[in-house]
């Protein structure tokens, strides 16, 4: 079983929706959670590390269900700009970083 | 130099052959990461370095060498390469190996191994 696992998508969506996306990990051992974003032909950038309260950044909300293992990560109001894969990434240990596949955004106008 | 650089930005390389991929960053980070990222199966990490003159092996390690002399260069070495070694390889820093640090990615490295 993959240790970290993302719907690939793609999305679709028209400027302004509101889009949700959902990652789930295997291992109850994890400690820290990401979302980072990969644009075609680019390097990955972090958008927003998961706390356990959730956390919100501008028009990007993110939550953490530790009892599921599951990451969500909420925009809205979409832009253009929003055009993206999105990356679910949860860490195990000082050096074990796992990535999810990825989830691709496409924002329609 | 800003953030991490990579070189080259691609290569096609003939089976068997011996090929360096360098990296190199000017943020004073300790740690250092090298993945690789494949088509349905995200990035996976090769190497590490917590520190100058530490390395570790991470996910898939088989294939690639490492070596940190110093704080900015992380090159990664395939002795002889296979085709199975075509991806896309991605170079990363962070400001130690805590549990929220940022990692900090170069612009990466395409290779083909024929």
């Amino acid at each position: 079983r993959k240790e970290v696992e993302q719907d690939p998508g793609p999305f679709n969506v028209p400027e302004g929706a509101t889009v949700a996306f959902n990652c789930t990990y295997s291992n109850s051992a994890s400690q820290s959670f990401f979302w980072y974003r990969q644009d075609c032909r680019k390097e990955p950038k972090l958008l927003m590390s998961v706390y356990s309260s959730g956390n919100e950044d501008g028009r990007f909300t993110a939550q953490l269900n530790r009892a599921s293992q599951y990451i969500s990560l909420l925009i809205r109001d979409s832009k253009l700009s929003d055009s993206a894969t999105y990356l679910c990434v949860v860490r195990r240990g000082a050096n074990n970083l796992f990535f999810g596949t990825g989830t691709r955004l496409t924002v329609i106008p | 130099i800003a953030g991490i650089t990579q070189a080259p930005t691609s290569q096609i390389l003939a089976a068997g052959r011996r090929m360096t991929l360098r990296c190199t960053q000017d943020m004073r980070h300790n740690a250092m990461y090298w993945y690789r990222q494949d088509l349905g199966l995200g990035l996976r990490l090769i190497h590490y370095s917590n520190t100058a003159g530490t390395t570790g092996k991470g996910e898939v390690p088989d294939g690639y060498s490492v070596s940190r002399a110093n704080t900015d260069d992380f090159p990664l070495t395939l002795a002889s390469a296979v085709p199975s070694q075509t991806s896309v390889y991605f170079c990363a820093s962070s400001e130690s190996s805590g549990s929220y640090n940022e990692q900090f990615f170069g612009p990466g490295t395409r290779l083909t191994v024929l």
